[in-house]
């Protein structure tokens, strides 16, 4: 099956620094999303973007389908942003109903 | 809109009890998911629904789980009997579409299950 791997494992920030985390995919997707998962545990759908780039506020995210990754930005990092990030795809080898999610990037934004 | 809403937000519960965890999907979504986190085995797919019928549910671990969705707006998950190794972070989800097309997945906010 479709392998996900999110790189790095864990990142240590100081506040107001930018960070740029990499989900790789072994196969061609029509589906990807990224989430955060807030220390709360609650897990928050932040990006649909199965290719091209988007933005909403400090957060981007651009995916180049053809070279099979995924980044996700952050810029300007507050204390907010610590969390889990998961990246997760779905492709038609899979099931239409299963996204396959990464092992995730454990962030933690230091005051 | 509304999210979707998940209760109990937290359950403790003896080994042997039932367990049901309730789950009202996003207005509009024709597909619901039940998804179990833990520390060991991240997040997994247990099963999940198209317009009210269950699709897969190959990752239900035994024949203790059972899943319903009586109508459109609302689903249980059942444990019976429960045990200690159930104690996760049942999470269910809705998507307007398939992941085959352009369905994004919204989740709630998770029922934390404790199982002594």
């Amino acid at each position: 099956g479709i392998q996900v791997e999110q790189s790095p494992p864990d990142l240590i920030l100081q506040e107001g620094a930018n960070s740029t985390l990499r989900c790789n995919f072994s196969d061609s997707v029509n589906n990807l999303q990224w989430f955060h998962q807030n220390p709360w545990g609650q897990l928050i759908n932040l990006f649909y973007i199965p290719s091209g780039t988007k933005q909403n506020g400090r957060l981007s995210a651009t995916t180049v389908a053809t070279e099979r990754y995924s980044l996700l930005y952050i810029s300007s990092s507050q204390t907010t942003d610590s969390g889990v990030y998961f990246c997760a795809v779905g492709h038609y080898g899979g099931s239409q109903g299963n996204l396959i999610f990464g092992k995730g990037t454990k962030l933690s934004v230091k005051p | 809109d509304a999210g979707v809403i998940q209760s109990p937000r937290h359950e403790v519960t003896e080994m042997g009890q039932e367990v049901t965890l309730r789950c009202k999907p996003i207005s509009g979504h024709d597909y619901l998911f039940w998804y179990r986190q833990t520390m060991m085995r991240g997040l997994e797919l247990l099963i999940y629904f198209n317009n009210n019928v269950p699709i897969d549910d190959s990752g239900m671990p035994e024949d203790r789980f059972s899943a319903k969705m009586p109508n459109a707006s609302f689903s249980t998950l059942k444990i019976q009997p429960s045990e200690p190794r159930d104690s996760a972070v049942y999470f269910c989800a809705s998507s307007l579409a398939s992941f085959y097309n352009t369905g994004e997945l919204f989740f709630g906010e998770g029922s934390r299950l404790t199982v002594l």
